[in-house]
């Protein structure tokens, strides 16, 4: 089974820096991890599929890239409205596994 | 416009079954491109994923979840179903509901199932 490590546990940051999520797979699995907008009292949001494809209606503030086994999600340019805990997702076999999460947070 | 739909009990007593439903609207539950699945947020914690399922009735379901679940399918109602057996107070979350793309990409709103005496 593919488990996914994430980093930071949090992150702090202005408004208008840019920040980074890091996401390491226990194995390779190509490009095939979705990234998680998730603020409380809502319902999870997909925000990248295939590592590096934006979801349709998603701000282009938004970016993942990555391969194998590490990814990154970058937020650039930090809004007000994306303090929320971000999730990447392993979506190459099942079991699905999701990252622990990383919380953001605005200064 | 897709949406989904959980509903069930809100509150478990210990050992017994939890039983959920998930109603999809606006697309059919029928279609080859998607499965469909259950995730799970405990207070405090992360998302979790608990299973999916094809709608010719295909499943899969997390290892340490496995002999508790059982999901099932009904294209005529266009829903499908989650049932997980002995629960206890660690099962206490909120239960989406959502389809499965290359990520997924329509949940429904969540419902919380708290398991208490």
């Amino acid at each position: 089974d593919i488990q996914m490590t994430q980093s930071p546990a949090s992150v702090s940051a202005f408004v208008g820096e840019r920040i980074t999520i890091t996401c390491r797979a226990s194995k390779d699995i190509s490009t095939w991890v979705a990234w998680y907008q998730h603020k409380a009292g809502q319902a999870p949001k997909l925000l990248m599929h295939l590592g590096v494809g934006l979801q349709s209606g998603v701000s282009s503030r938004f970016s993942g890239s990555g391969f194998g086994t590490d990814f990154t999600l970058t937020i650039s340019g930090l809004q007000p409205e994306d303090a929320a805990t971000y999730y990447c997702q392993q979506a190459n076999s099942f079991p699905l596994a999701f990252g622990g999460g990383t919380k953001v947070e605005l200064k | 416009q897709v949406q989904l739909q959980e509903s069930g009990p809100g509150l478990v007593k210990p050992s017994e079954t939890l039983s959920l439903t998930c109603s999809v609207s606006g697309g059919s539950i029928s279609n080859s491109d998607y499965h469909w699945g259950w995730i799970r947020q405990a207070p405090g914690k992360g998302l979790e994923w608990i299973g999916s399922i094809f709608y010719l009735g295909g499943t899969h379901y997390s290892p340490s979840l496995k002999s508790r679940l059982t999901m099932s399918v009904d294209t005529s109602k266009n829903q499908f179903s989650l049932k997980m057996t002995s629960m206890t107070a660690a099962d206490t979350a909120v239960y989406y509901c959502a389809r499965l793309s290359q990520g997924y990409d329509y949940w429904g709103q969540g419902t919380l199932v708290t398991v208490s005496s």
